[in-house]
């Protein structure tokens, strides 16, 4: 069993749905979530993240983490073309010099 | 600023042959990462350097070497390739912004070995 999982998708969405995306763990000892956004052909960028429970709101992207179930979210609202990219969780158990652990990725198009 | 830059950005091997994958990074980061990007296997970790001097292994460290030639540049060695080491390999360094130590990746190194 890997220790982050993420279902790859893909994922098609109308423009202006709103999107979610889901990651489950299965080491409690994660403390910093992170959702990174890789482009086609591009490295990944970081997005947003979230130090241990709750939520953290950024624009039209909200962050969730819920510790007690190991299961954390990204939701985008009011989706546009622009959103089309592959969304990788990441977390690690420090917020310095940390090795991070990657989910697969989930695969997201928005259409017209 | 660039960033993090890499190069080659392809490179087509032969089995058995070898090459060097370039990182640079002009942020004044200590640490550095490389990883490896496979289909439905995520981004693996294949060894990082907290420091000038230092280097760890990774997830999958088999089959590669590295080198912290100086706190800019990290390079990533194949010494005797072979057709599984076909992937995307991915620079990264990290520095703290806004209370993470956060990683910022390079474009990437497509690689296939025939």
């Amino acid at each position: 069993q890997k220790e982050v999982e993420q279902d790859p998708g893909p994922l098609s969405v109308p423009e202006g749905a709103i999107v979610s995306l889901n990651c489950t763990y299965s080491n409690s000892a994660f403390q910093y979530f992170m959702w990174y956004r890789q482009y086609s052909r591009k490295g990944p960028e970081l997005l947003m993240y979230t130090y241990s429970s709750g939520n953290k709101e950024d624009g039209r992207f909200t962050a969730q983490v819920d510790k007690s179930s190991k299961y954390i979210s990204l939701f985008i609202r009011d989706s546009q073309p622009s959103d089309s990219a592959t969304y990788l969780c990441a977390m690690s158990f420090t917020g310095g010099g940390n090795k991070l652990t990657f989910g697969t990725g989930t695969q997201l198009k928005v259409e017209l | 600023n660039a960033g993090v830059t890499q190069t080659p950005k392809f490179q087509v091997l032969k089995t058995g042959q070898s090459m060097t994958l370039q990182c640079a990074q002009d942020m004044n980061h200590n640490s550095m990462y490389w990883y490896r990007q496979d289909p439905g296997m995520g981004l693996r970790l294949i060894y990082y350097s907290a420091s000038e001097g230092t280097t760890d292994k990774g997830e999958v460290p088999n089959g590669y070497n590295v080198s912290r030639l100086n706190k800019r540049e990290f390079s990533l060695r194949l010494e005797s390739a072979a057709p599984s080491q076909t992937s995307v390999y991915f620079c990264a360094s990290s520095g703290l912004a806004g209370g993470l130590d956060t990683q910022y990746f390079g474009p990437g190194t497509r690689l296939t070995v025939l």
